[in-house]
């Protein structure tokens, strides 16, 4: 099956601070790319659908200018944090689909300091 | 509007007895339906999906669901319980074949008792 990475893994930053994750599709080419946020023992919560070459299309309640997201490449997606808060302590999962189906990658563990 | 409810946050079974995981969703348009596992500090992992064909989906891992329009219902089975198959399962519905837009249920974690 079609491979999702998401880099890095884990992150740690200080408050105040920008973190990019990057989320890359291996095999194939991904016009579109979603970013979900998880919080501890909670469902996955869409953030944001990216489109190549455009502009991110954002879900009700997600600050765009907090969580910049480009989508360069047809195999590149990236997500930035900007002036993280503790709040924004999360696990942050990726995913792209491929023949009517959507893979995700490994996510991302946020901790904000 | 779609909704995705899991009942039981946690199940625990023990090895070698049935697995049930409850699922019942809501949709204003026919729905496609998905169930995906999450072992720890990883991503999603398909195991099944309905797309309006065969109501009953099988899928990997010995699991299979139903889908059950007058209930709309779509639980996931599983015969046999593998200490293997201890993870976070999240029931999604989209209005879409593609599973794009995907709206997760709360997820139920399983555990299985040697």
């Amino acid at each position: 099956g079609a491979v999702v990475s998401q880099h890095p893994s884990r992150v740690i930053c200080k408050s105040g601070t920008s973190v990019k994750i990057e989320c890359r599709s291996l095999d194939f080419q991904a016009t579109t790319m979603f970013w979900y946020r998880q919080f501890p023992k909670q469902s996955l919560m869409l953030m944001a659908t990216s489109n190549e070459g455009s502009k991110a299309t954002y879900e009700q309640g997600v600050e765009k200018d907090k969580f910049l997201i480009n989508h360069a490449s047809l195999t590149l997606s990236t997500l930035t944090v900007t002036s993280a808060h503790p709040e924004d302590s999360s696990f942050y999962i990726c995913s792209a689909t491929v023949a009517y189906e959507q893979y995700f990658g490994p996510g991302t563990r946020l901790t904000v300091t | 509007a779609q909704s995705v409810t899991q009942l039981g946050s946690h199940v625990s079974v023990s090895e070698g007895a049935l697995v049930l995981l409850r699922c019942n969703y809501s949709s204003s348009v026919p729905p496609y339906l998905f169930w995906y596992v999450q072992y720890p500090n990883q991503g999603l992992q398909l195991l099944l999906k309905y797309t309006s064909a065969a109501t009953l989906v099988k899928g990997i891992n010995g699991f299979e669901a139903e889908f059950k329009k007058s209930e709309t219902s779509f639980h996931l089975t599983k015969p046999s319980a593998h200490m293997s198959d201890a993870a976070e399962y999240f029931c999604a519905v989209s209005d879409n074949n593609a599973g794009n837009m995907l709206t997760f249920g709360g997820g139920t974690r399983l555990m299985v008792k040697p």
